[in-house]
């Protein structure tokens, strides 16, 4: 059954350094999302991707947060320089169509800060 | 805006109980319904999907209804495992946002042999 990966599972980072977390969707999908799980606290989504555009991104996605669907197969999140509140679990999930039509999620990247 | 609310855990089962986690929502329009189910160390699995009133999701012994006069979304299963322990959300798809997904605060379940 197809599913959606991500790396890695778990990273590590100084305050202030770049992270990138790395997703493959499954591959006929086309519209993929970001959301994060702050340990403790409720999943909230991060953002949106479709035909190689943000759809819509909370209030969460700032300045400091970046996607990119690099090639055919990846989609990524860049966070540019980390703070202390980015540690959460970063889950990444894709849908065939919009419309609520079912997001299958990845593992998961715990994100770190330190 | 849309939420989820869901009842707070940790809920502790015996073996074989039967199982309830309310969940009731605030939307606007007929959001889908969803539950997810995330087992200890690993990622968030869709349990059951509802896409309009009266809908009943089903899935591994599991079940919820889509009830639009209540605004809910309960979790029932009649006779739970040890393996059901694992923690539980409810979740809609946002109509006015792109259907981002709004979760609930999640159940623990625990179940005891």
């Amino acid at each position: 059954e197809p599913e959606v990966t991500q790396t890695p599972s778990h990273q590590v980072t100084q305050m202030g350094q770049e992270v990138i977390l790395r997703c493959v969707p499954i591959s006929n999908h086309l519209y993929f999302y970001w959301y994060r799980q702050i340990l403790g606290q409720k999943v909230e989504f991060l953002v949106s991707f479709y035909n190689n555009e943000i759809s819509e991104k909370s209030e969460i996605f700032d300045d400091q947060f970046s996607v990119e669907r690099p090639d055919g197969s990846n989609f990524t999140l860049k966070i540019r320089s980390t703070k202390l509140e980015d540690s959460a679990m970063y889950f990444c999930a894709s849908s065939a169509e919009a419309g609520g039509d079912t997001q299958y999620f990845g593992p998961g990247t715990r994100l770190t800060v330190l | 805006g849309n939420s989820v609310t869901q009842m707070e855990g940790p809920v502790t089962l015996s073996e074989e109980a039967f199982l309830t986690i309310n969940c009731t929502y605030t939307a606007t329009g007929y959001p889908s319904l969803f539950w997810y189910v995330q087992y200890p160390g690993e990622g968030l699995q869709l349990l059951l999907k509802a896409t309009k009133a009266d809908d009943k999701g089903s899935n591994k012994g599991f079940e919820a209804t889509y009830r639009k006069e209540t605004t809910s979304f309960h979790l029932e299963k009649g006779s739970v495992q040890v393996s059901d322990s694992a923690v539980y959300f409810c979740a809609l798809s946002d109509l006015l946002r792109n259907y981002q997904l709004i979760w609930g605060a999640g159940t623990k379940l625990i179940i005891k042999p």
